[in-house]
């Protein structure tokens, strides 16, 4: 079944304690990108990835570190979680066609306390 | 700065009713827009994308518009089933980076 895997569901930490959010998709996308979702703001994006090694920013950057080693996975890394970055993350993958869809996760639900 | 508003930010129907859901969008240089199905506790599903060129999209039940003169978007849900109760997203895409402006979603609940 092609699908966008993201773990985990959920995560509660405290500050300060780094944490990794793994995503991988099975469909050979080229494109992935992560995304925050907070009540009132809709989705905003955080970093993409147009391929293997090709990082970019999105809107809300800080606080992020993204990589995109091999094709499938494409890992959301805090390095210093703070309250602020409690969110509803997604993961998308898609192709590089400008009318291709996104392949969205189900979604990580991360508690900073 | 590009910027996508919808409305209204909720609705309730009764099942089997049709609605409409307004998008508008200050987002340039347009490339495509996008209407989006999200249950709650899910990732968004996509359920069209129109180009510049495109005035109506249809999936199904949902049907979406676009006028990029007046730079508004609607998505029409005819005979609606309990299962739509969901958040819709409007979703454009600016120039020729992967650069997505996303809506805030419209919440619609639909009552038996």
């Amino acid at each position: 079944e092609a699908q966008v895997t993201q773990n985990p569901r959920y995560l509660i930490t405290v500050t300060g304690k780094k944490l990794t959010v793994t995503c991988s998709q099975n469909m050979n996308h080229e494109y992935m990108s992560w995304y925050r979702q907070d009540p009132g703001l809709g989705l905003r994006q955080i970093y993409y990835s147009m391929n293997v090694e090709v990082t970019d920013k999105g809107d809300v950057p800080e606080g992020y570190k993204v990589s995109r080693k091999e094709k499938r996975n494409f890992p959301l890394i805090l390095e210093s979680p703070s309250p602020n970055q409690t969110s509803l993350y997604f993961c998308a993958s898609s192709r590089m066609g400008f009318d291709s869809p996104l392949h969205f996760g189900n979604g990580t639900r991360l508690t900073v306390t | 700065k590009n910027q996508v508003e919808q409305s209204p930010q909720s609705l309730i129907i009764l099942e089997g009713k049709n609605c409409t859901l307004q998008c508008n969008y200050t987002v340039s240089p347009f490339s495509n827009l996008r209407w989006y199905k999200q249950d709650t506790g899910r990732g968004p599903v996509s359920l069209t994308i129109m180009t510049f060129s495109e005035n109506t999209k249809s999936n199904g039940r949902y049907t979406a518009t676009l006028d990029a003169d007046t730079k508004q978007s609607s998505l029409h849900i005819t005979a609606s089933q309990l299962s739509d109760s969901a958040s819709y997203i409007c979703v454009v895409s600016a120039g020729s980076a992967r650069q997505l402006t996303f809506g805030s979603g419209t919440q619609l609940t639909v009552l038996p």
